[in-house]
């Protein structure tokens, strides 16, 4: 199993361009996430999806869209990026089976916008 | 919602010598309690993870402790090794109230462990 896989890795974007963070699993998980990680801050959550289909904000939707029209993939847009939304993004998944659920990251996409 | 603080941010130990960093959480219906290593570089892993129904659990040189009344839990590594240095994320979450099993995390302490 490859796991947890994003693309691209790093990316520099200019003020107002969109694009999308590309996120894959192979683990038939249900439960997808992306978070943010800002220089020495923690981990805050974008959205998240409880299975194809549905899909719901976390703190920190302004900026951002998902999508989840099958189990594997999870893509994150920005739309019209800002310096603000500079920060290394995380996609993450983890299963169902019982409330106490470990969360596999991917290695993270490092996204600067300039 | 849940709210988690995390010190100290920054942790600098001898190899060898012991390591504790801390976290409290602001709400009361919180009943899991995992913590997460992350290398340099590398993909937050989980490394152990604590439930309200018990106060301490360990793993060969990790430990976390649980106080519910104080609302607070912590991270215990003995023994230090270089190994050990790594950005540490304790996160809380209640899992029956929580339809995504929703984290929310600290802010990371950054474990030095000086050779």
């Amino acid at each position: 199993n490859a796991g947890v896989t994003q693309t691209p890795k790093f990316r520099i974007l200019k003020i107002g361009q969109s694009m999308t963070l590309q996120c894959a699993q192979d683990m038939n998980h249900n439960y997808m996430y992306w978070y943010r990680q800002d220089p020495g801050m923690g981990l805050k959550l974008i959205y998240y999806s409880v299975g194809a289909g549905i899909t719901d904000k976390g703190e920190v939707p302004n900026g951002y869209n998902v999508s989840r029209s099958t189990t594997e993939d999870f893509p994150l847009r920005l739309e019209l990026a800002a310096p603000s939304q500079t920060s290394v993004y995380f996609c993450a998944s983890s299963h169902d089976r019982g409330p106490y659920r470990e969360l596999f990251f991917g290695e993270g996409s490092r996204l600067t916008v300039l | 919602g849940e709210n988690v603080e995390q010190h100290p941010s920054t942790l600098s130990v001898q190899e060898g010598d012991s390591a504790v960093i801390k976290c409290t959480y602001s709400d009361s219906a919180s009943n899991y309690f995992p913590w997460y290593k992350q290398e340099l570089g590398k993909r937050p892993q989980l490394i152990i993870d604590i439930r309200s129904n018990v106060g301490e659990k360990k793993d060969q040189r990790i430990a976390v402790t649980l106080n519910k009344t104080a609302k607070h839990f912590s991270l215990h590594i003995t023994e230090t090794q270089p190994e050990d240095s790594a950005v540490y994320f304790c996160a809380a979450t209640s899992v029956y109230n929580n339809a995504g099993n929703m984290l929310t995390f600290g802010g990371g302490t950054r474990l030095m462990v000086k050779p």
